[in-house]
């Protein structure tokens, strides 16, 4: 198992409602990528942060925000849910070496959003 | 954007037979391929990566092959066991960031 950690690992929530979710990165790493996994699909990339800052955003709305803190953890934040945000929610680190490419990104085991 | 295209959706082999799994992908600047195998209710593991600067990776009974020009690449898996059993996702991602493109899974059974 990698050394990323989420939580909460389950959460119910209502339509309009906000949700923050968390992510701890592995040891080393400065970069934390978040990705939505709806049922039966692929993930699909929401963001990623490099040393606190935004650093590339996929097709997702403005409602979808987060950070990154000094210590590399991450939030991600989700305002005025919708329906079709029920999905599991995965975070992944990696390290990116200065001027390098980032190395293999290792995935949390994910929080499970329920949005009624 | 980038756009991967993943087949087949399902794949059922006998357990010691070969499973082969084929994702195309739209953006010729894409540079970095992972595989991920995700077991039911767990994280995405990587199983394998390849660069494009390198047309064929093997370890152990795993080998993804690439073919830039055609923009297509494949997961190979010999001497399948029951445990190879999930859903394997390709993805794609260009320049230094791995932002990945995932491509939709191909659920795996191996039959003992």
């Amino acid at each position: 198992e990698t050394g990323v950690t989420q939580s909460p690992t389950h959460l119910i929530k209502t339509r309009g409602q906000q949700v923050t979710l968390r992510c701890s990165s592995q040891s080393g790493h400065n970069t934390v990528s978040w990705y939505q996994q709806a049922l039966g699909q692929g993930p699909q990339f929401i963001f990623q942060y490099y040393r606190e800052e935004e650093n590339g955003r996929g097709n997702f709305p403005p409602r979808f925000s987060g950070l990154q803190f000094p210590n590399y953890s991450s939030e991600l934040n989700v305002n005025a849910l919708e329906l079709d945000d029920s999905a599991l929610y995965l975070c992944a680190s990696s390290l990116a070496p200065s001027g390098g490419a980032r190395e293999t990104q290792y995935f949390g085991p994910g929080t499970r959003l329920l949005v009624l | 954007g980038e756009n991967v295209e993943q087949h087949p959706s399902t794949l059922s082999v006998q357990e010691g037979d070969s499973a082969v799994i084929k994702c195309t992908y739209s953006d010729s600047a894409s540079n970095y391929f992972p595989w991920y195998k995700q077991e039911l209710g767990k994280r995405p593991q990587l199983i394998i990566d390849i660069r494009s600067n390198v047309g064929e990776k093997k370890d152990q009974r795993i080998a993804v092959t690439l073919n830039k020009t055609a923009k297509h690449f494949s997961l190979h898996i010999t001497e399948t066991q029951p445990e190879d059993s999930a859903v394997y996702f390709c993805a794609a991602a260009k320049g230094s960031a791995r932002q990945l493109t995932f491509g939709s899974g191909t659920q795996l059974t191996v039959l003992p």
